[in-house]
């Protein structure tokens, strides 16, 4: 039962640097999520997939792109790394049944330090 | 749009008082309301939603339509309660969570 699995758990880059946050899920889930979680700001959404080959902004997309490689995989990408980006992300997915109200599962989050 | 407010970053209360932290939402549809805790060193964890009016470790929360609240209460608080509290909204397609609130239960 791994559910969702993110990589790496941490990260150091330098101001520029360009880096993938890879997120899978097993649980056939249709919807995913990327979030970023600072002190006093609480959870950000960034970029969310509401099924396989459709991705939208959240929140705080700026900086970040995503692929939603195939229903398994949801992947962030920093293309040009800046400071303001040092945070913890954490990855989720969740399924929606009809108007059933389903949770998210999260992943264990990647911390990223940005220099 | 959809907003969830939770007004308090940190609060404290001593072991066995009552616990109630708060939440507001902003949505114009029929919303889905939860809490989600995170414990120390653990992942986010959901730990109720309204649609299923349950009470989870001595948690409750009641869904107030008039007053757009959606306030997680505890009769008496343990140590172990101690943690980050987020709600959140799912509104169409996305979840909203509140910046969350820091719960310190004092010995």
């Amino acid at each position: 039962n791994a559910g969702v699995t993110q990589t790496p758990k941490f990260q150091v880059l330098k101001t520029g640097q360009s880096m993938t946050l890879q997120c899978a899920q097993d649980m056939n889930h249709n919807s995913m999520y990327w979030y970023r979680q600072d002190p006093g700001m609480g959870l950000r959404l960034i970029y969310y997939s509401a099924s396989e080959g459709t991705t939208d902004k959240g929140e705080v997309p700026n900086g970040y792109n995503v692929s939603r490689l195939n229903k398994r995989e949801f992947s962030l990408r920093l293309e040009s790394a800046a400071p303001s980006q040092t945070s913890v992300y954490f990855c989720a997915s969740s399924e929606v049944k009809g108007r059933s109200n389903e949770k998210l599962f999260f992943g264990s989050g990647t911390q990223l330090s940005v220099l | 749009a959809q907003r969830v407010t939770q007004p308090e970053k940190l609060l404290s209360v001593f072991k066995g008082a009552p616990v109630e932290l708060k939440c507001n939402y902003s949505y114009s549809g029929s919303p889905e309301l939860f809490w989600y805790v995170q414990y120390s060193r653990q992942r986010l964890q959901l730990l109720l939603r309204h649609i299923s009016r349950e009470s989870i470790k001595g948690f409750t929360a009641d869904l107030n339509k008039g007053e757009t609240s959606f306030h997680l209460k505890k009769p008496f608080a343990q140590e172990e309660d101690s943690a980050m509290y987020y709600c959140a909204l799912r509104g169409y397609q996305k979840v909203t969570f509140g910046i969350g609130t820091k719960l310190q239960v004092i010995p």
